[in-house]
């Protein structure tokens, strides 16, 4: 089945712990995406990667960090995590920035 | 002046009744428009695209797009109760951003 993951579906931890949120892709897709949805605000794009090694700062890209090592993986990693970061976060991955994009089920992150 | 706009809502609509959903966005440069529709606690799952000025029709969905009022719109005729959702309107703007706007929550009412 086509489909984008990602881990963990839910995560609560305190300020200043680093964390990881993996996300796969099947499809063989050269774009992927992460994004934040917060209410009133909408989806914000954190970081997005146009291909392996390839990787740039979308619209709210403070206090995150991204990896492209392999085509189907980008994790999204919190070195500091701060309260200001909890949110409902979304992996979307696409053949090209022009298509279509297909998401993740979330994950919604606490900090405490 | 926000790069995509769209009404929160909520927007409520008697059951088989036409839904009416606007967009606007602000750089006429915008190349592809996008309609997701997001249930509580789900993630985005497409709709309808287009690309070129006019109407496209997929089953009882319409989007219509207007570049020289810089508006994209989405119809759903016969409205049920599963239409229930917020939906997202998504722009690729000229500088080749996708750029989300904030939703409109539509309930339809039995």
């Amino acid at each position: 089945e086509a489909q984008v993951t990602q881990n963990p579906r839910y995560l609560i931890t305190v300020t200043g712990k680093k964390l990881t949120v993996t996300c796969s892709q099947n499809m063989n897709h050269e774009y992927m995406s992460w994004y934040r949805q917060d209410p009133g605000l909408g989806l914000r794009q954190i970081y997005y990667s146009m291909n392996v090694e390839v990787t740039d700062k979308g619209d709210v890209p403070e206090g995150y960090k991204v990896s492209r090592k392999e085509k189907r993986n980008f994790p999204l990693i919190l070195e500091s995590p701060s309260p200001n970061q909890t949110s409902l976060y979304f992996c979307a991955s696409s053949p090209d920035r022009y298509y279509e994009q297909y998401f993740g089920p979330g994950t919604r992150l606490t900090v405490t | 002046q926000k790069e995509v706009e769209q009404n929160s809502g909520p927007l409520s609509v008697p059951e088989g009744a036409i839904a009416s959903l606007n967009c606007t966005y602000s750089d006429r440069g915008s190349q592809s428009f996008f309609w997701y529709r997001q249930y509580s606690g789900k993630s985005p799952e497409l709709i309808m695209f287009i690309y070129s000025n006019g109407d496209k029709e997929d089953g009882r969905f319409t989007a219509q797009l207007n570049k020289a009022s810089q508006y994209v719109s989405l119809l759903i005729r016969d409205s049920q109760p599963s239409d229930s959702a917020t939906y997202l309107c998504a722009v690729m703007l000229g500088n080749e951003k996708l750029t989300f706007g904030t939703g409109t929550r539509l309930t339809i009412i039995p």
